[in-house]
């Protein structure tokens, strides 16, 4: 069965403490994972998608890698600003074209402390 | 950027009354829309799946005459909360999804459901 597990599922850090969090999967056939990143009451925000195994991307503090089985959000040196919900999710090889579907992890929940 | 509307982002009705929500892609043209619920604390729920012109394909559990969903154009999906209940309350987000399976999808700000 496609699955998405994330931890942490909470992690407090202080403000400049780098950290990771992590995805890790388990799917026939990878055909994206993507990371999001969610505000209390709003909806998800894009982030990063990632293909294959080896690819990295950066956006400011942030880092995405991905392995065959598991990918890491790399927080560099973090910001108050940076606490939110990270979810993590992968594309179901199940179902055609348009139809497939974002099988979810349940989020780490990160806490900046200034 | 991709940008996604939502309309109301809340509303309070009465139980048994019908609620409509829109979801609009602003900048770019969605081939296929999605809509979840989301309960407090938890991940998202995938209620339905839309393609433009097309019949919605809903989730196993998720009455599709309750929940009705339309997706008339490239940057207008519609849902339906029909004969809501106090047990419907909850954040309703849609995602827009441009005109390639393979690429992200962009959400919506939401929309608080409140039943009384």
């Amino acid at each position: 069965e496609d699955q998405v597990t994330q931890s942490p599922e909470a992690l407090r850090l202080q403000e400049g403490e780098s950290s990771s969090l992590n995805c890790s999967y388990t799917v026939s056939g990878l055909r994206g994972l993507f990371w999001y990143r969610q505000d209390p009451g709003k909806g998800p925000e894009f982030l990063f998608t990632l293909y294959s195994a080896g690819e990295e991307k950066e956006k400011e503090r942030l880092k995405a890698t991905l392995t065959k089985k598991e990918s890491f959000l790399h927080i560099t040196a973090p910001k108050p600003e940076d606490s939110a919900t990270y979810l993590c999710a992968v594309r179901s090889p199940a179902g055609a074209g348009n139809n497939r579907k974002l099988i979810w992890g349940l989020g780490t929940s990160l806490a900046v402390n200034p | 950027g991709a940008v996604v509307s939502q309309h109301p982002s809340w509303v309070i009705c009465k139980s048994g009354t019908s609620v409509k929500i829109e979801c609009r892609s602003l900048d770019f043209q969605a081939t296929t829309m999605f809509w979840y619920r989301q309960f407090p604390k938890q991940s998202l729920m995938l209620m339905a799946t839309s393609n433009e012109g097309s019949k919605a394909t809903y989730e196993q559990g998720v009455e599709k005459d309750k929940f009705l969903i339309n997706h008339a154009s490239l940057t207008l999906s519609t849902l339906t909360v029909t004969s809501a209940h106090p047990e419907d309350s909850s954040f309703y987000i849609c995602s827009a999804r441009r005109n390639n399976a393979r690429t992200e999808q962009y959400f919506g700000p939401g929309t608080r459901l409140t039943v009384t």
